[in-house]
């Protein structure tokens, strides 16, 4: 089980870090990705801290022990979204999705 | 570029089962490393992963939701589909198909997942 936040607010410009604690972080990395309405998911962190092409830089990943963070620094109010962290279970065949935080940008 | 389309019934009725399909562009549902997925979002849900199916492995499942779901691959049309038995109005969700990769970062010497490529979405409501 991958746990989110429900929730989260930041102030524009400032800092924000969404957090997902699991088990299975200690074991995968963990894969981020933005929801916005209507849309489907995009990734915009994968890997140890890789940003697919496109993605701004200001987003960046993070892990300890067993929670990996997602931070975006200088957040913008296109950033308001939901975000989901995503990882496989303990045996490498199941597929799990932490249950999403949405993001407000004040 | 990898592109993927759902397709299938806007509706659908109760006890009846749902049926839609994946159609893949850009790269050959044999690819190795790629992991065929289903994944749904119920209204004002998170995201819920249903199942796979890996080309020359089979498949697995959501264990919540194994007894009813079966996920196949059509080689000649380049398809993978999904079916879900026995729907009830809980089933209303959007579905989407992904592409779930397998990968090696060759600089940091690591392998990692990812859901790369989504498709846009479908809008499935069980209801008589």
């Amino acid at each position: 089980e991958l746990t989110q936040d429900p929730t989260v607010s930041v102030a524009l410009g400032q800092t924000v870090k969404i957090t997902c604690q699991g088990d299975t972080v200690r074991i995968y990395y963990i894969t981020w990705y933005q929801q916005k309405p209507g849309q489907a998911p995009v990734v915009v962190i994968y890997g140890k801290n890789n940003r697919p092409s496109g993605v701004p830089d200001r987003f960046s990943g993070s892990s300890s022990g067993n929670t990996a963070s997602l931070t975006i620094t200088g957040t913008q109010a296109e950033d308001e979204a939901d975000y989901y962290c995503n990882s496989r279970d303990s045996s490498g065949n199941l597929v799990m999705f932490g249950g999403g935080t949405k993001l407000t940008v004040l | 570029q990898v592109q993927l389309q759902e397709s299938g019934p806007g509706l659908v009725k109760p006890s009846q089962t749902l049926s839609l399909t994946c159609t893949v562009s850009g790269a050959s549902i044999r690819s190795g490393s790629y992991y065929w997925t289903w994944i749904r979002q119920l209204p004002g849900k998170g995201l819920q992963w249903i199942g796979n199916i890996y080309y020359s492995e089979g498949s697995y499942y959501n264990p919540s939701l194994e007894s009813r779901v079966t996920i196949s691959v059509d080689t000649s049309k380049n398809q993978f589909s999904l079916k879900l038995n026995s729907v009830t109005a809980a089933d209303t969700a959007v579905y989407f198909c992904a592409k779930e990769g397998y990968y090696y970062d060759s600089n940091e010497l690591y392998y990692y997942y990812n859901f790369d490529v989504w498709g846009q979405g479908t809008p499935v409501t069980v209801s008589s």
